[in-house]
């Protein structure tokens, strides 16, 4: 049972960089979000979606990106990384918006 | 806009000894107040999940109590061990989920 896996689960960028931080889960879950965690800030929700087709942006979401075409991915897309993204990335899921969420282990962001 | 804080910060007690943890909120229109674990380098793992319609839920030596009308929450931990030393988050489920920023807790053997 995996649960929500996330890879890659480190990596550094240059500034202006492009990637795709993958979110995946195999328990059927239609609600499925994205934070990001910071010293002193806490947990900021970044985007979010409540099935496959929608999302939709939280607290923090200018410079990311999200798609999600099936229920189990749900990847977070950096467009022009900046050294202000350098962060641990969390994706979360749970069953609805109101069920206990489950979490990935993150992915450690580092943007030179 | 909801704002959840958790005090203290940091808190360090002897092994044996059963404790509590705080967690307030300034709107009481929650959906629901939710407890996480989180280890060094790791995700969270959640503990214990109240609705807004109940007041508290038990697991094992865990116990979560929630009043909505005063936007407070605390989590009791019995018989603290060792292991039991993580960084505590609780957020409470407003429309979106509100992280407060934790209690880092050390249990000393």
């Amino acid at each position: 049972n995996a649960g929500v896996t996330q890879t890659p689960k480190f990596q550094v960028l240059k500034t202006g960089q492009s990637m795709t931080l993958q979110c995946a889960q195999d328990m059927n879950h239609e609600y499925m979000s994205w934070y990001r965690q910071d010293p002193g800030m806490g947990l900021r929700l970044i985007h979010y979606s409540v099935g496959a087709g929608i999302t939709d942006q939280g607290e923090v979401p200018n410079g990311y990106n999200v798609s999600r075409s099936t229920t189990e991915d749900f990847p977070l897309r950096l467009l022009s990384a900046a050294p202000s993204q350098t962060s641990v990335y969390f994706c979360a899921s749970s069953l609805t918006g109101v069920q206990p969420q489950h979490f990935g282990d993150g992915t450690r962001l580092s943007i030179l | 806009k909801q704002e959840v804080t958790q005090i203290p910060a940091a808190l360090s007690v002897p092994e044996g000894e059963n404790l509590v943890l705080n967690c307030s909120f300034t709107d009481s229109a929650i959906y629901n107040l939710q407890w996480f674990r989180q280890d060094p380098g790791k995700g969270l793992t959640s503990l214990l999940l109240i609705q807004s319609s109940q007041r508290e839920q038990t697991s094992g030596r865990l116990n979560a109590s929630l009043d909505k009308s005063s936007g407070r929450s605390t989590l009791y931990i019995a018989a603290s061990q060792p292991g039991d030393s993580a960084t505590y988050l609780c957020a409470v489920k407003a429309g979106k989920l509100i992280f407060g920023q934790g209690t880092t807790l050390q249990v000393k053997p």
